[in-house]
């Protein structure tokens, strides 16, 4: 499975932007990207995923370039409340093989 | 969206006895399930795959016969700690990814932190 890099941590003030990115060098061409959010005490929850290009939901973007070596997840105008642990994850579609989690970026929204 | 139910969400126990962890997919059917432990400050770490109708799958370094792993029925998958002592205490989570629709997505219960004395 393909090995994710990610910033340990990540400060940001209410309202601004904030846009995480992760490396993934050896993903395989049957990976998604998938990115999940995650509060303490509490399972992760998905995000967002995508396979490339740009994928947009109701809480986040999902920037994929070409070489699909990299993504970067787009928060807009975060809030005090996504302070949290975002992991991104590479894994195949479906089927039984599990994600494994990298190390995750600890998000801190400051007032 | 899919729900995945994870019961129960706290746990103390002590030394020597045994805990069991349900983990329900309340809308979905799921032959696979995965189990996660998680300590403080730190990732998920993938200890098993739970496999319906057959054993599990352990990973590496994670003993099968402390954590028994039953999965019966494709919506019910069971973790038994046995045996629990205070370095088996830790956040455990489990996820499942539906047969059908929505299959590119795990979805993870709220998880049980489970405290041994």
């Amino acid at each position: 499975l393909a090995k994710t890099t990610q910033p340990i941590s990540m400060d940001s003030y209410e309202g601004q932007e904030v846009n995480i990115t992760c490396s993934h060098n050896n993903i395989a061409t049957n990976d998604y990207i998938t990115w999940y959010q995650q509060f303490p005490s509490q399972g992760p929850r998905f995000i967002i995923q995508g396979y490339k290009t740009k994928v947009t939901n109701e809480v986040a973007s999902l920037f994929i370039p070409a070489d699909r070596k990299s993504s970067t997840l787009s928060l807009p105008r975060v809030s005090l409340s996504d302070t949290a642990v975002y992991y991104c994850l590479v894994g195949p579609y479906s089927g039984n093989t599990p994600l494994v989690f990298g190390k995750g970026t600890r998000l801190s929204v400051i007032a | 969206g899919a729900v995945v139910s994870q019961h129960p969400s706290r746990v103390i126990c002590k030394s020597g006895t045994s805990v069991k962890i349900e983990c329900r997919s309340l809308d979905f059917q799921a032959t696979t399930m995965f189990w996660y432990r998680q300590f403080p400050k730190q990732s998920l770490m993938l200890m098993a795959t739970s496999n319906e109708g057959s054993k599990a799958t352990y990973e590496q370094g994670v003993e099968k016969d402390k954590f028994l792993i039953n999965h019966a029925s494709l919506t019910l998958s069971t973790l038994t700690v046995t045996s629990a002592h205070p370095e088996d205490s830790s956040f455990y989570i489990c996820s499942a990814r539906p047969l059908t629709g929505g299959g590119e997505k795990l979805f993870f219960g709220s998880g049980t932190q489970l405290s041994v004395l």
